[in-house]
Order: C-alpha cells, then sequence, then structure tokens
C-alpha cells in the first residue's frame, strides 16, 4: 500500500518557471526521500531529508518538511525540459531493520520548452 | 558500469508458466530489496535482503513468489504460476548498512503476462 499521497499527480509548466510538488504522509518516519523516473526507467535518487531537519537544498532542488503535518514539498527551480519526469516522495519508517521505502502514487511533471 | 543492473529488462510470457528475474547491486552493498510498481503507481515494497539472509517480506509477496540472495552478491527473484496481475515493473535496489541513506535503484524488468 501506498504511504501517502502526492499533489498535484500531474503538472505542467514552462521551462524556465518553477515547479512545487507535495507529499503527505500517514505514520511517523526516519527520514523522507524525493525520486525521480522518467518513464519506463528506474529511479534515481534526488534528495534525502532526516526527520529533525526542516529544509534542505541540493542545486535547483529545495525540500521542505514539516512533521507536524506529516507533509513534504519539492521545489524545482528554473525548470528545464529535461526535468519532465515523474516524482516520488518515499518514506522511512523510524523503526525495525528493513527501512525500506514506502512511496507515494508521484506526480508527472512535464516542462514545456 | 558499477550501477545496479537487472535481466531481463523486459519479459513475455503466459499465464501459468514460471519466470525468474536476476539483479545484480552495486558490489559493496549488503542490502537488496525487491518492489513492484504498477502503471501509474509508485513503486511497493516486495522483500529485503541483509547479505544472504532475506529479512522481511511483505504481505504482497504471495507463495508464488520466492527471492533468493545465495551468497550475498547478486539475488534472483521467481515467480511460479504467473497469473496476469503480476504484470508490472520489478525494480532491484541496493544500499549500505547506514540509517539515512538513499537507496540505488536498477533499470527493471518489465513483466507482461498475457
Amino acid at each position: 500500500s501506498q504511504q501517502g499521497e502526492e499533489d498535484p499527480q500531474a503538472l505542467s509548466i514552462q521551462e524556465g518557471e518553477n515547479a512545487t510538488m507535495n507529499c503527505s504522509y500517514k505514520t511517523s518516519i526516519n527520514n523522507l526521500q524525493w525520486y525521480r523516473q522518467n518513464s519506463g526507467r528506474g529511479l534515481v535518487h534526488l534528495i534525502l531529508i532526516r526527520s529533525n531537519e526542516r529544509e534542505k537544498h541540493s542545486g535547483r532542488l529545495r525540500v521542505t518538511l514539516d512533521t507536524s503535518k506529516k507533509s513534504s514539498s519539492l521545489l524545482i527551480t528554473a525548470s528545464r525540459a529535461a526535468d519532465t519526469a515523474s516524482y516520488f516522495c518515499a518514506t522511512v519508517a523510524p523503526t525495525g531493520s528493513a527501512r525500506q521505502l514506502t512511496f507515494g502514487s508521484g506526480t508527472q511533471l512535464t516542462v514545456l520548452p | 558500469d558499477t550501477g545496479v543492473s537487472q535481466d531481463p529488462r523486459h519479459k513475455i510470457t503466459k499465464r501459468g508458466q514460471n519466470v525468474t528475474f536476476r539483479c545484480d547491486p552495486i558490489s559493496e552493498h549488503n542490502r537488496l530489496y525487491w518492489y513492484r510498481q504498477t502503471l501509474g503507481q509508485g513503486p511497493e515494497f516486495l522483500t529485503y535482503f541483509q547479505n544472504e539472509a532475506q529479512l522481511e517480506k511483505s504481505r504482497l509477496l504471495s507463495d508464488r513468489f520466492s527471492a533468493e540472495r545465495p551468497k550475498g552478491s547478486f539475488s534472483t527473484l521467481e515467480i511460479q504460476r504467473t497469473e496476469q496481475g503480476d504484470s508490472a515493473m520489478y525494480l532491484c535496489a541496493s544500499s549500505d548498512t547506514s540509517a539515512n541513506v538513499e537507496q540505488f535503484f536498477g533499470p527493471g524488468t518489465r513483466l507482461t503476462v498475457l
């Protein structure tokens, strides 16, 4: 089963604009990660934010985490056509040894040239 | 290429046949995960190995599914008596044992059951 929901399910923007995707989850977490998936391909890790962190940056990516609201957002600034992909948030539980990822349902981002 | 590799990339089979997929993780990673992804959804966890030990299995992993990692290196996922509902992308990922680390995913094996 999916951990939570991502919003919006689909997003279409012009090149150069910023893209914001939101993720909500249901249970306590150790960390939250964002992954990108090009159509029919494997997933690529983008960024990890720990449960005691509130904001993190990596290049054109900015991630926020609000554990009180059980939500996270991913901001991609100055988008490019090559950013077109599906974006998934995934959480890791604070207990248990497996540390498997529990994914949301994803946001399909289309960046128009 | 030192990333995670999976073989085959695509598999088409008839209902009732058995299929086996292989995953080669990043060599220094001792954790290996299998996930299943259907169209329009995020991946769902199936099972996990630490070295050669299978330590956790999802309820999604019915008794028709079996996974092995005999020497703590590559892993195989076998599906017996395939059903049309097994059609999906099967993803393998590996990581080290640290608490806050990313998982590295392979390209996946797309299974189509006719």
